[in-house]
């Protein structure tokens, strides 16, 4: 398996404009989970899908985010508006089976690195 | 909720120093515990696990114990090297009711100096 993948490594846009990141979790897996990365805030989990379903959306930070999952093997996580305090590197991973499974780690992408200018 | 607290950064150690990063932990159940580490301009990746108390995970030269007792998983290394320069994450998986979550700490940066 590739691993996670995700899409584009780099984006860079402008302020107001909607941003569309992706995420190919790994065969098999039956969690998905985006995360963000700033120095300011470390790693923050925004929200997690468990088959296809969001689970927990309370690190979401607000209505200009959005995430969907419509089949096992691809996510979005959309910004619209999208303001310069989304810079950040967010990640995609997934983890688990077709059995929900007791213990498992998470396998993360490379991450897209967002610039809002 | 469940919670991971680790050290502080950054940690700056000359090589060949022995490592110690502190991680303690919050949970209901018996989760499993990890280390993540992350490269510069990469993702983070599994580094060792424990699934259960007193269980010692171990790869690369880096070794962590399952303490259940002090709710503890401290990383530790005898021997750094120059290329172990990275940000080092603790991290628990809660048991089925969560889905296979994983909660992180908030990483601990360590630089290796020659």
């Amino acid at each position: 398996d590739a691993g996670v993948i995700q899409s584009p490594r780099h984006e860079v846009t402008e302020m107001g404009q909607e941003v569309t990141l992706r995420c190919k979790p790994i065969s098999g897996h039956n969690s998905l989970f985006w995360y963000r990365q700033t120095m300011m805030r470390g790693l923050e989990l925004l929200i997690y899908f468990n088959n296809n379903v969001p689970i927990d959306d309370s690190g979401m930070p607000e209505d200009r985010f959005s995430a969907k999952m419509p089949n096992a093997s691809f996510s979005t996580l959309k910004i619209q508006p999208s303001e310069p305090r989304d810079s950040a590197v967010y990640f995609c991973a997934s983890s688990g089976g077709q059995i929900r499974s007791m213990n498992t780690e998470a396998f993360f992408g490379q991450g897209t690195r967002l610039t809002v200018v | 909720g469940d919670s991971v607290t680790q050290m502080e950064g950054p940690v700056t150690l000359s090589e060949e120093a022995f490592l110690t990063i502190n991680c303690t932990y919050t949970a209901t159940g018996y989760p499993s515990l990890f280390w993540y580490v992350q490269y510069p301009g990469e993702g983070l990746q599994l580094l060792l696990k424990a699934t259960k108390a007193d269980d010692k995970g171990s790869n690369k030269g880096f070794e962590a114990t399952y303490r259940k007792e002090t709710t503890s998983f401290h990383l530790e290394k005898g021997s750094v090297q120059v290329s172990d320069s990275a940000v080092y994450f603790c991290a628990l998986s809660g048991p089925k009711t969560s889905y296979d979550k994983v909660i992180f700490g908030p990483g601990t940066s360590l630089s290796v100096i020659p």
